[in-house]
């Protein structure tokens, strides 16, 4: 049972342009999302979180979309550059940080230049 | 800057051996966590602790243990390591009543 889902294994987007990363997820309970960058023999590193009493959350080139609605969440990525080449972790939390996080399988972002 | 340590990079263990892999945080962080990661799957979570001594199992606890006798350290044990045990184990850390958790870089384990 996925309770978080990532559906596309991979992204191409040109240097530049905007980066759409999706997920989506089951659980209802998840009050808490955090998105995290990862890259080849590293461990993953956080990027930005929203909670589910926001829709949006920025930071920097980063901003975050929840609709609860369709239990759905997106990261864009504005402008995209050559370093945002990574796997991206989309993760949802409904115990206040104490009993981990429910990744998705994760979306390779590759940037082309 | 937080920072979560790893004992090992790269580790090649042999079927039925015991293996130990090393966490340590250095922001005084009651909540430790391992969860492997493997390709196509993500990351999973194999053990989580909460406080020192105290230990709860995640979604793919089976084949492992872990032993948490300092809040800084958080041990994962394979005690008879498995074939099927290869992968990445990462390590992460978490103030209480805070989401976010900070990653170690990895210990890719290869058992033979």
């Amino acid at each position: 049972d996925q309770q978080v889902k990532q559906n596309s294994p991979s992204l191409s987007v040109q240097e530049g342009r905007i980066s759409i990363l999706n997920c989506d997820y089951t659980n209802s309970m998840f009050d808490y999302f955090l998105w995290y960058k990862k890259y080849p023999a590293e461990g993953p590193t956080f990027l930005i979180s929203i909670s589910s009493i926001k829709d949006k959350n920025e930071d920097g080139r980063f901003t975050v979309f929840l609709n609860k609605s369709a239990k759905h969440l997106s990261l864009h990525i504005v402008p995209s550059q050559p370093g945002d080449s990574a796997v991206y972790f989309c993760a949802g939390d409904s115990g206040g940080g104490a009993d981990g996080l429910t990744f998705g399988k994760g979306t390779h972002l590759i940037i082309q230049p | 800057d937080v920072k979560v340590t790893q004992s090992s990079r790269y580790l090649v263990k042999r079927t039925g051996e015991k293996v130990f892999l090393e966490c340590v945080q250095d922001m005084d962080h009651e909540n430790m966590f391992w969860y492997r990661q493997d390709p196509g799957l993500g990351l999973r979570l194999i053990y989580f602790s909460y406080d020192v001594k105290m230990k709860e199992k995640g979604d793919i606890p089976e084949g492992y243990s872990v032993s948490r006798e300092k809040k800084e350290r958080f041990s994962l044990i394979l005690e008879s390591a498995s074939t099927n045990q290869t992968s990445m184990y990462l390590c992460a850390s978490s103030e209480t009543g805070l989401e976010t958790q900070y990653f170690g870089p990895g210990t890719r384990l290869l058992v033979l």
